[in-house]
């Protein structure tokens, strides 16, 4: 497809498990940027991927969640044993890059994760 | 750190008027990017309108336009002639344009606008 695309749309799970969450970007994008969104907020940055390189993970509240992106495109967030403070909309967006340029961010529609 | 203000949790309109939805932000940088973004209850991100700090002149697009008070850092959005599918959170966010500075952009809580018919 022509937009960033996230897989699952919903993913429920008890707490203490792990989660793994995909993002497509669009292709040709070079950028990579994943957010949450609690209800009623607005997204808070987690991490950015400049190709395959992490450029920026100061947003990943804590040592279990984590992200790669190992060949320049599709990328995975991972969260090991899941707290239900972990509940929220996880954003994938993507961006041509050139840093420095008003590049737009175009966002997926996001996976919605519920912690019983 | 930048932060994104937006006081107004809620605003209408009625259909075919003019709505503006304010947005404040704090920052020490000179040259900056501002960005709106639609949420519709389809829960997409769309982008509706950006903004260069570096630029006086205000963005438009269509019915949107933006009122960019840079001395004031203030981003306002105003959207003309509102039509019922206008009707969604919308989301002020900020990014550095500072060459090797962060990527990320900096979202406010967002106002949910409602149109009335």
């Amino acid at each position: 497809g022509a937009g960033v695309s996230q897989s699952p749309r919903y993913k429920v799970t008890k707490r203490g498990q792990d989660v793994a969450l995909r993002c497509d970007p669009i292709s040709g994008h070079v950028s990579l940027y994943w957010y949450r969104q609690a209800l009623g907020q607005g997204p808070e940055f987690l991490t950015y991927f400049n190709y395959e390189a992490q450029q920026d993970k100061s947003g990943l509240p804590n040592d279990r969640f984590s992200a790669e992106r190992p060949e320049g495109s599709i990328s995975t967030l991972t969260i090991q044993r899941t707290e239900q403070r972990d509940s929220a909309m996880y954003r994938c967006a993507s961006s041509l890059g050139a840093r420095g340029r008003n590049q737009p961010q175009h966002f997926g529609d996001g996976t919605r994760l519920s912690i019983l | 750190a930048q932060t994104v203000t937006q006081s107004q949790p809620e605003m209408s309109v009625q259909e075919a008027e003019t709505v503006t939805l304010s947005c404040t932000y704090d920052t020490s940088e000179s040259d900056y990017y501002l960005f709106w973004y639609k949420q519709p209850p389809s829960r997409q991100m769309i982008l509706v309108i950006r903004q260069e700090a570096y630029k006086q002149q205000n963005a438009t697009e269509n019915r949107f336009s933006v009122n960019f008070q840079k001395a004031a850092k203030s981003f306002s959005l105003k959207i003309s002639d509102s039509q019922l599918g206008d009707a969604a959170m919308y989301f002020c966010a900020y990014r550095t344009r500072l060459q090797g500075g962060s990527e990320k952009l900096v979202f406010g809580k967002g106002t949910k606008l409602t149109v009335n018919p």
